[in-house]
């Protein structure tokens, strides 16, 4: 029973234009959501994250969008960049009254190439 | 050092062998956390630490995983009778705090665990 779904195992976008990636979950408790970053032979690396209370979050070049009605949320990069090639995790987790946030539940990640 | 650290970076040993893996995280972080990933899977949580509290073992898949965590620092991972299907990549994060809207966790490079 996956709680974070990223359906596209793989998005190619060339460089320079804008890359969309995609993430749905199940669990209505989910109240914050990451956004991970990984280069082979490398742990993940936090990208940006956002807590239920938003709909939005920029952090330059990366916004990450939320929209609670339909349980999804999506990574924007613009403009793409050759560096940006890596695979993209999204996380999710659950904050709670006692404002404990344990393990995270991670999707299986999207493979973004931006080509030249 | 400046980010998590875990050894070994591989580790090849036979089925019904026992290993232990290392995770030092962050200094000053109180939560610590171990995930696995298999191939093709996203990160899949295994157990947290906070500070020196008594673990969250939930998401351990079988009773020959244990973790333990000396002086709420150092953590090891030991899996007993090592199984084929234990292999994956073995992956350690902290964060500064269990919890709350910044519960950002920081990943080491991760240990990759081959049972032949």
């Amino acid at each position: 029973d996956q709680q974070v779904k990223q359906n596209s195992p793989s998005l190619s976008v060339q460089e320079g234009r804008i890359s969309i990636l995609n993430c749905d979950y199940t669990n209505s408790m989910f109240d914050y959501f990451l956004w991970y970053k990984k280069y082979p032979a490398e742990g993940p690396t936090f990208l940006i994250s956002i807590s239920s209370i938003k709909d939005k979050n920029e952090d330059g070049r990366f916004t990450v969008f939320l929209n609670k009605s339909a349980k999804h949320l999506s990574l924007h990069i613009v403009p793409s960049q050759p560096g940006d090639s890596a695979v993209y995790f999204c996380a999710a987790s659950v904050i709670g009254p006692g404002g404990g946030a344990d393990g995270l539940t991670f999707g299986k990640g999207t493979h973004l190439i931006i080509q030249p | 050092g400046a980010g998590v650290s875990q050894s070994p970076s591989n580790k090849v040993t036979e089925k019904g062998k026992d290993v232990e893996l290392r995770c030092d995280p962050i200094s000053g972080h109180t939560a610590l956390y171990w995930y696995r990933q298999s191939l093709g899977q996203g990160l899949e949580f295994l157990i947290y630490f906070q500070g020196n509290s008594a673990p969250d073992k939930s998401g351990l898949p079988s009773d020959r995983f244990s973790a333990e965590r000396t002086g709420g620092s150092v953590s090891t991972l030991t899996i007993q009778r090592t199984q084929q299907e234990d292999s994956a990549v073995y992956l350690c994060a902290s964060s500064l705090v269990r919890g709350g809207a910044k519960n950002i966790q920081y990943f080491g490079a991760g240990t990759r665990l081959s049972v032949l």
